[in-house]
């Protein structure tokens, strides 16, 4: 099983439409985080979260909400999709003892018409 | 600000080819890394480097902290390299990626 697995895989949804991207992880790392990828630009940070009860917002969080539900899980979720969030969406975890431990789901590939 | 910068933004090799690609960063990046997404989106983890040189096969990585800079060589290319390679460091408290380099080898 992978280490970060994120789902789904790929989805096509419809402008207002809300819906949710879930992530969990077995690496055992209290830290999480959610990436958005759009075409020709790096990874933008969209929220991140160091423990159960700890939430930041990161660059580009306008139009997304997260829950952390446990250690191992973290969704992310778009309260009413618009097409300008059509990207892949990737999810991470990283261990703060090992500033290079980022591991990253295989991404869910987000399609708003 | 956090900033990492990679050049060249597109190359196109002929396999066997060896190629460098190169990653400025500004003074508040940390914990320089390269990862390569391949064309299926999967990102890998290539290199941890925050300073001097490391090499893994026909992959090496330096970055000369003192002057922002890091470089990623790739030696006798092959199809499998084709994708994008990032550079990424580490800001307060997550990574910052660069907007990549997207490699394509030709047979």
């Amino acid at each position: 099983d992978a280490d970060v697995t994120q789902t789904p895989r790929n989805r096509i949804t419809k402008t207002g439409k809300r819906i949710m991207l879930e992530c969990s992880q077995t690496k055992g790392h209290d830290r999480m985080y959610w990436y958005r990828q759009d075409p020709g630009l790096g990874l933008r940070l969209i929220y991140y979260s160091f423990d159960v009860k700890d939430i930041n917002k990161g660059e580009i969080s306008d139009g997304y909400s997260v829950s952390r539900q446990a250690q191992a899980k973290f969704s992310l979720s778009l309260e009413s999709a618009i097409p300008n969030q059509t990207a892949l969406y990737f999810c991470a975890t990283s261990d703060p003892g090992r500033a290079h431990g980022y591991t990253f789901g295989s991404g869910t590939r987000l399609t708003v018409v | 600000g956090i900033q990492v910068e990679q050049s060249p933004p597109d190359l196109i090799l002929q396999e066997g080819a060896n190629s460098t690609l190169r990653c400025n960063f500004s003074d508040s990046v940390n914990n320089l890394q390269w990862f390569h997404q391949n064309p299926w989106g999967q990102l890998i983890n290539l290199f941890y480097i925050p300073s001097g040189t490391k090499q893994n096969g026909r992959l090496s990585a330096t970055t000369v902290a003192t002057e922002r800079y890091s470089l990623l060589y790739i030696s006798s290319s092959q199809t499998t390299d084709s994708g994008v390679y990032f550079c990424a460091g580490t800001g307060a408290n997550n990574l910052f990626f660069g907007t990549g380099t997207r490699l394509t080898v030709i047979p």
